[in-house]
């Protein structure tokens, strides 16, 4: 069955330097997601990206992230510079469907960020 | 905004009874509703989706969902539950613009 894969699945990092988080989407798939969890606690949306461009961001999202498709496969989160707030876990998302068609997501099994 | 409720942070149900996880909506227009679980250390995966007809929905391991456009709910239930079900489940909601937004979860211990 196919599936989204993550990598790393856990990065330590120092406060201030950059991470960029990687996500390989379910092939036939269109919409892809950033969301984050902290503490085993609720889920949040991060931005959504749909043939090249961002679709929507939240207000989480600000000017330290960036989201990035460099290939055709991958799907690319970074975090400029990390702040201890930051420290979560990471989930990517893919949808075959978007709008008024869309359907569930498929997600990653996360990558944990640390930041210290 | 689409939003949706789960107000128990935690629901105790003994092995073999049966189970609800309450979750409420609040949507302008037609409603798409999912129920997903998170076991530890895991992604969230999908359990089911209502988007339009029957009321009743049927999921992955034996869970289904009410649909209920009165009382605006979306109760995740299983009329057996396992020891295995034990997990973190969110309801969620399909917004306007695409994304889909997370209720805060509810642990469900089942007890042997």
């Amino acid at each position: 069955e196919p599936e989204v894969t993550q990598t790393p699945s856990h990065q330590v990092t120092q406060m201030g330097q950059e991470v960029i988080l990687r996500c390989v989407p379910i092939s036939n798939h269109l919409y892809f997601y950033w969301y984050r969890q902290i503490l085993g606690q609720k889920v949040e949306f991060l931005v959504s990206f749909y043939n090249n461009e961002i679709s929507e961001k939240s207000e989480i999202f600000d000017d330290q992230f960036s989201v990035e498709r460099p290939d055709g496969s991958n799907f690319t989160l970074k975090i400029r510079s990390t702040k201890l707030e930051d420290s979560a876990m990471y989930f990517c998302a893919s949808s075959e469907f978007g709008g008024r068609n869309a359907g569930e997501l498929f997600f990653g099994e996360g990558s944990r960020l640390t930041v210290l | 905004a689409q939003s949706v409720a789960q107000p128990e942070d935690q629901v105790n149900v003994a092995e073999g009874n049966p189970l609800t996880v309450k979750c409420t909506y609040s949507v302008s227009g037609n409603p798409y509703l999912f129920w997903y679980v998170q076991y530890p250390n895991r992604g969230l995966q999908f359990l089911l989706k209502y988007i339009t007809g029957d009321n009743l929905v049927k999921g992955s391991y034996g869970f289904e969902a009410e649909f209920n456009k009165s009382q605006t709910s979306f109760h995740l239930k299983k009329p057996s539950a396992l020891v295995s079900d034990s997990a973190l489940y969110f309801c969620a909601v399909r917004d306007r613009d695409d994304k889909i937004i997370f209720g805060k979860g509810t642990r469900l211990h089942i007890l042997p």
